[in-house]
């Protein structure tokens, strides 16, 4: 079974600055997916980047980037010029890309707190 | 509008209570999901369905039961609330033929049990 850690519970970011969340996960799959999710204090999960495992190139969205390593197995979120609407907690997942896949397997969290 | 709904979004309950959970989407999904999230352990997998006639147990699937009454409804209840079932419950969609499987999350409900 797949696992995700995040090992950072807590971080905090002064607004402008960069910071970065970190991810690891343990599969024996080549193939697969990678998604890091924001949930803020209005608990709505909302999407902020993937990853296909078979892309070397990481992935970009505006301000959030990722630094994906698959032979160590993480996957990192960058966050560039911090805004305090970034603060919320913030959940790596793991999916598999087989035919039957569907199950998103997530890491426990990192709660994000984005100083003024 | 809201492309996945969940009703209610507040819920207090009593032991032993029957309680059920409604999600809703418009956004034409097969594959429709319940999650629970407990502080400190991030999502955890209930039940899934591919489809009305297709009804998976997930991770945690015990003290729990699903109705997919169409392909746009996915209902989860409790048949006697406790406790330990405190928590924020989320429904998610996705498309079976969406090549990232995305999965789209619903507000969520949170349940207290007393």
């Amino acid at each position: 079974a797949q696992t995700v850690t995040q090992s950072q519970p807590e971080m905090s970011v002064q607004e402008a600055e960069t910071v970065t969340l970190s991810c690891t996960y343990d599969t024996s799959e080549s193939d697969y997916y990678l998604f890091w999710y924001k949930q803020p204090p209005s608990r709505q999960m909302i999407l902020v980047i993937r990853q296909e495992a078979y892309k070397q190139q990481n992935a970009t969205e505006n301000r959030f980037s990722v630094n994906f390593q698959k032979a160590a197995k993480s996957f990192s979120l960058k966050i560039s010029d911090s805004q305090l609407g970034d603060a919320a907690m913030y959940f790596c997942a793991y999916r598999s890309s087989g035919a039957g896949s569907y199950q998103l397997t997530f890491g426990k969290g990192t709660k994000l707190s984005v100083i003024p | 509008d809201a492309d996945v709904t969940q009703t209610p979004r507040n819920r207090i309950t009593k032991t032993g209570k029957r309680i059920m959970l409604e999600c809703s989407q418009t956004k034409g999904h097969d594959r429709m999901y319940w999650y629970r999230q407990d502080p400190g352990l991030g999502l955890q997998l209930i039940y899934y369905s591919f489809d009305v006639k297709d009804i998976n147990k997930g991770e945690i699937s015990d003290g729990y039961s699903v109705s997919r009454q169409a392909q746009a409804k996915f209902s989860l209840s409790l048949e006697s609330a406790i406790p330990n079932q405190t928590a924020l419950y989320f429904c998610a969609t996705s498309d079976l033929g969406h090549a990232n499987n995305e999965q789209f999350f619903g507000p969520g409900t949170r349940l207290t049990v007393l």
